[in-house]
């Protein structure tokens, strides 16, 4: 079970705008932790998507989009594309665990 | 263009103990953070370790009495050694290079079974 979740699955039709929550406590998110989001495409090792404050390494469209508030977080995808059909994953840090990282349990986008 | 590469066994037997290596290609280990990270097979990312280019280390609590991560300048390598191995730990395991809280650059990833 993780740490920080996220739903299990979300779908969108090409064109739409969907979000994936992340969902953490006090212990993580709420303590002012960096949230980052990663994108694994099927059969490939996870790739950053966005790092901490909405930073998009050199690549990323702007199409993808992070936010924060309280102690969660959300990637918010517009205009999807069958290629963004993939696992998305939230990591951060969590103080009660010797400041280890910590990762949601993953959350697979379905474009249909 | 800096790129990992695991290297290591693909099957390993109960009880013993998994040791992996990553090697740095095209950049150098200074200033950044070298990482384990591994996915049970159909399951979702599990944080294991990271090393900091001065020996420094940080583990995941659940996996600290039997990790060691280590970094070696001398090669452009990190290596992961895993102990008391069992199914459980079956899994493909990705090295990362970490900088600043998050992991810019990631392995391929290698498939390591643990059966007897």
């Amino acid at each position: 079970q993780s740490v920080l979740t996220q739903p299990p699955s979300v779908s969108g039709a090409p064109g739409q705008r969907v979000t994936i929550s992340c969902s953490g406590s006090s212990s993580n998110i709420g303590s002012g932790y960096e949230v980052h989001w990663y994108q694994q495409l099927p059969g490939t090792a996870p790739k950053l998507l966005l790092s901490g404050h909405n930073k998009r390494p050199s690549g990323v469209p702007d199409r993808f989009s992070g936010s924060k508030s309280g102690t969660s977080a959300s990637l918010a995808i517009t205009g999807l594309q069958a290629e963004d059909e993939a696992d998305y994953y939230c990591q951060t840090y969590d103080n009660r665990l010797s400041a280890s990282v910590v990762f949601g349990g993953g959350t697979k986008l379905t474009v249909l | 263009q800096v790129q990992l590469q695991e290297s290591g066994p693909g099957l390993v037997k109960p009880s013993a103990t998994l040791s992996l290596t990553c090697t740095v290609s095209g950049g150098v280990l200074t200033n950044y953070y070298w990482s384990w990270i591994r996915q049970p097979p159909g399951k979702g990312l599990e944080y294991i370790g990271y090393a900091y280019y001065s020996g420094s280390t940080n583990y995941n609590p659940s996996l600290r009495s039997r990790v060691t991560i280590s970094v070696d300048p001398s090669k452009n390598q990190f290596s992961l050694n895993l102990r008391s191995l069992n199914v459980a730990d079956t899994a493909v395991y990705y090295c990362a290079r970490g900088i600043g809280s998050s992991w810019d650059v990631w392995g391929q990833g290698t498939l390591v079974t643990v059966s007897s």
